[in-house]
């Protein structure tokens, strides 16, 4: 079986600020990672996915990811966030032992203040 | 390219009525699938086809029924509604292997049963 778990329901930030959303994931067999944004009253989006190679993963909008085998984590970054990121960020896995169907976190609502 | 589309866009329903939620997909996808979100829960899949003619049930089916007759289409059904069912649906195609996960996503039919 897969799983994910957002650590942070909500993550308030000043403008300009570095932003890092937490994503740990389990599973017993081989992974692939995904990153999707939903801005208010829209569907999902993707914003990157790490399916092999490198481990860190450039997305849109300046966002990054990186994938941790070790600690079974795979953080969304960003150097500096905009007020236009306000949004609700979800991160997927998705393996062979779940058929490669996606398993969602439940969320982590991006909030970025003036 | 339309992308996935849905209809209709909002539904309110009484207690026991039936209905049905329309998905269309023009990327020639394999894998369909039917989400519901709710807040604090993320997305919880309903149910998903992995082809024409195929469907099998997801984390939540209960009280719903899908069908998938043409390739393109996929529909969700409440044969009769209950106020548990009030949440926002969402509707996603994918390719298969890998990239299963990789989903694109309609914008969301608003549901509301009273």
């Amino acid at each position: 079986a897969q799983s994910v778990t957002q650590l942070d329901s909500q993550v308030p930030v000043f403008e300009e600020a570095p932003v890092e959303l937490r994503c740990n994931y389990s599973s017993s067999v081989s992974v692939y990672l995904f990153w999707y944004v939903q801005y208010p009253n829209q569907g999902l989006q993707l914003l990157l996915k790490y399916l092999s190679g490198s481990t860190l993963v450039k997305g849109i909008n300046g966002f990054e990811a990186e994938f941790n085998k070790s600690q079974t984590s795979f953080h969304l970054r960003k150097p500096s966030v905009h007020i236009s990121d306000t949004a609700e960020y979800f991160c997927a896995v998705s393996s062979s032992g779940g058929s490669y169907i996606p398993t969602f976190g439940r969320g982590t609502s991006l909030i970025v203040h003036p | 390219n339309a992308g996935v589309t849905q209809t209709p866009k909002f539904r309110v329903l009484k207690t026991g009525q039936s209905m049905t939620l329309l998905c269309a997909q023009d990327m020639n996808h394999e894998y369909m699938y039917w989400y519901r979100q709710d807040p604090g829960m993320g997305l919880r899949l309903i149910h998903y086809s992995v082809g024409e003619g195929t469907t099998a049930k997801g984390e939540v089916p209960d009280g719903y029924n899908v069908s998938r007759l043409k390739k393109q289409n996929f529909l969700l059904g409440l044969e009769s509604a209950a106020p548990s069912q009030t949440s926002v649906y969402f509707c996603a195609s994918s390719y298969g292997g890998a990239n299963t996960g990789e989903l694109f996503f309609g914008e969301g039919s608003r549901l509301t049963v009273l």
